[in-house]
């Protein structure tokens, strides 16, 4: 138990849907992450919250979207997607923007038929 | 390049020691550090390396670090069937910048 829960933990979803993820953390931690994980490639960072505001987007496409209501959720919506975008989408949280552990979820599994 | 390079799989006997190695890319890095993700389960620190450290060693874990090659190395001892799992390097520029991950299998 990492204190960072994301669900669901597995997603199907045709092109033409939109579905949402979500993360949830119990550290107090003042900054999230959404990473993309592809087999044989790097962890992708896909958007950074720092203290509910949106400081990176790493020209992550528009079919993305994410939302931090508060300090302790964070959302990733998703509409028309492209099955290149199947992937494990991981969430992370930290204490301060910069330097410091990341803490992960477990993931949410996203299929995209 | 901007990539943190590692090769994708290692295969060892258990009892054998473990090397996962690591380039990274640049030189102004504060820390360096190695992640673990088992499988069904998200990253988790290992452990980290300041960058005027040569080595760092934490139980069966050792970390050696070339800053003059930017060359990254996590040995473990003794590898164990647990210690299965896909380690990511990491270097900090700002944010963290992982590499592909290794996959290491231990066979019994």
């Amino acid at each position: 138990e990492t204190g960072v829960t994301q669900t669901p933990r597995h997603l199907v979803m045709g092109m033409t849907n939109k579905k949402s993820l979500k993360c949830e953390q119990h550290l107090g931690h003042n900054a999230m992450y959404w990473y993309k994980q592809s087999a044989k490639k790097p962890l992708e960072l896909m958007f950074v919250y720092s203290l509910e505001e949106r400081v990176e987007n790493n020209s992550v496409p528009s079919r993305f979207s994410p939302e931090c209501p508060n300090s302790s959720h964070l959302f990733l919506h998703l509409h028309t997607l492209q099955p290149e975008d199947s992937a494990l989408y991981l969430c992370a949280t930290k204490q301060g923007a910069n330097t410091g552990e990341l803490f992960f979820g477990e993931g949410s599994r996203l299929t995209v038929l | 390049g901007e990539d943190v390079e590692q090769s994708l799989f290692l295969s060892v006997r258990e009892g054998d020691s473990s090397v996962i190695n690591c380039t990274y890319t640049d030189s102004s890095s504060t820390y360096l550090y190695w992640y673990k993700q088992e499988p069904g389960a998200g990253l988790q620190l290992l452990t980290y390396i300041f960058s005027n450290m040569d080595m760092k060693q934490d139980q069966r874990l050792t970390v050696l670090l070339n800053k003059k090659d930017k060359h990254l190395s996590l040995r473990i001892a003794d590898t164990q069937t647990g210690d299965s799992a896909i380690y990511f390097c990491a270097e900090s520029r700002g944010k963290l910048i992982f590499g592909q991950g290794t996959e290491l299998s231990v066979k019994p």
